[in-house]
């Protein structure tokens, strides 16, 4: 059973430059929340999708914004880049009515490495 | 808003008993989880508590207590592999939407 799965794992990109990353979620799970993690920070909500709309959000500019596809797949979109995007963007998984409430948590993927530069 | 404040580092010995504590101030509460971070990887489910009280499994347990806002990791004989972030996260939606809002992790270092 595969687990979360993100791409591309690292990615230099320049100021101002526009960047998507990309998130397959865990088999069964049908909502994808988005995190950017600052080096030795915690991770701070971006938003979340189910049902191909965005449902929560986080205090992140417009630069921000995605897509869930019908597969449930995601994709996080970055426009005009700056210096201080640079982090660990993390995908998480989630199936939103488990009747199971230790699964009321997550499933992350590994991450996307963004640095810009 | 939310506020969720965990020690920045600890220091503790191979074969010792560590305690990672977690306060918080959330507009709600479902839920307390806490997760294992190592460098460069994805976080790892390690427990969860909706209840007051310890929820203990193997050399790991969490404590609850929902009228202080406090949890606690109890993590025992460790181990160098122990090495790692642990982030404590609320959930706080009352819904299904499943939203956690972490902490700043906890680095926990190991020593022989």
């Amino acid at each position: 059973d595969a687990g979360v799965t993100q791409s591309p794992t690292h990615l230099i990109k320049t100021r101002g430059q526009q960047v998507t990353l990309r998130c397959s979620p865990k088999s069964g799970h049908d909502t994808v929340s988005w995190y950017q993690q600052a080096l030795g920070q915690g991770p701070q909500f971006i938003f979340q999708y189910y049902e191909e709309e965005e449902r929560q959000r986080g205090n992140f500019p417009d630069r921000f914004s995605g897509h869930q596809f019908p597969n449930y797949s995601s994709e996080l979109n970055v426009n005009a880049l700056l210096l201080g995007d640079s982090a660990l963007y993390l995908c998480a998984s989630s199936r939103r009515q488990d009747p199971r409430p230790y699964n009321y948590g997550y499933t992350f993927g590994s991450g996307t490495r963004l640095t810009v530069v | 808003g939310q506020n969720i404040d965990q020690p920045t580092e600890m220091t503790a010995t191979e074969g010792a008993i560590v305690q990672i504590n977690c306060t918080y101030q959330t507009s709600g509460f479902n839920g307390l989880f806490w997760y294992q971070q190592h460098a460069g990887e994805a976080p790892t489910f390690l427990s969860y508590n909706v209840l007051d009280g310890l929820e203990e499994k193997g050399r790991f347990s969490s404590f609850l207590s929902r009228s202080k806002g406090y949890s606690y990791l109890l993590l025992k004989e460790l181990q160098m592999k122990d090495s790692a972030s642990y982030l404590c996260a609320v959930r706080d939606d009352g819904n299904a939407g499943n939203m956690l809002t972490f902490g700043g992790g906890t680095r926990l270092m190991v020593k022989p």
